[in-house]
């Protein structure tokens, strides 16, 4: 069974540090899609991110990059410069066996971001 | 474009009353539905999900159930409620598994329920 890991519980920093959020994933499956999801303090999750196993190059969208690495089973997700409005928790999610499309969350990271 | 939306977003309910939970999907056909449910200060656990009108999936043994009477209408109820009931629970839909592709879940804006 799918088993998503973030060690991490709180996070505090700076406003324009760099931050990097960890998540380690486990799956039996050759298949499989990794998520990141953002929830401001409104309640309502915002998607991030989807990747695919077979893709394991690294994205950069604006301030925000993910590292993955299938040799770690890790999925990391960097804040560049990070500015308050970045505060929130952070979920990192996987992607069930089968063809139900449910997601196994962590159980998230919370990021304080201080002026 | 597609929208989600569920309700109440609050509901403060006596121990031992019925719960019901509504989630609507609007823009899009044959979605797959989920409740997540996410206890104070932890992550999210799948509660239910239905690929489908009538084919619902419990993910974990509770108080709670789930039914898909339409397409995009999925409840979550309750006949007796717990103190252990009480959090935040979300809707949200994904397109349904197609070619070996999971795709995003899009979610709600959560309902908060305390029970007291």
């Amino acid at each position: 069974a799918q088993k998503v890991t973030q060690a991490q519980t709180e996070i505090s920093v700076v406003e324009k540090e760099d931050v990097t959020l960890d998540c380690v994933y486990e799956t039996r499956d050759t298949t499989y899609y990794l998520f990141w999801y953002k929830q401001p303090p409104s309640g309502e999750l915002v998607f991030l991110i989807r990747r695919n196993s077979f893709d394991e190059q690294n994205e950069i969208s604006g301030r925000y990059s993910w590292n993955f690495q299938k040799s770690t089973s890790s999925f990391n997700f960097t804040i560049t410069a990070s500015q308050v409005v970045d505060s929130a928790v952070y979920f990192c999610a996987a992607s069930g066996s089968g063809n139900t499309g449910k997601l196994i969350f962590g159980q998230g990271t919370t990021l304080q971001v201080k002026p | 474009s597609q929208t989600i939306h569920q309700w109440p977003a609050t509901l403060v309910q006596p121990v031992g009353s019925p719960l019901s939970l509504e989630c609507t999907v609007e823009g899009t056909s044959n979605p797959n539905l989920y409740w997540y449910r996410q206890a104070a200060g932890r992550g999210l656990q799948l509660l239910f999900y239905s690929v489908g009108i009538g084919q619902i999936s419990s993910e974990v043994p509770q108080n709670l159930s789930a039914s898909r009477p339409q397409d995009r209408q999925f409840i979550l109820s309750s006949k007796k409620l717990l103190l252990s009931d009480s959090g935040f629970y979300l809707c949200a839909w994904s397109v349904g598994w197609t070619g070996g592709t999971a795709g995003e879940l899009f979610f709600g804006e959560g309902s908060r329920l305390t029970v007291l």
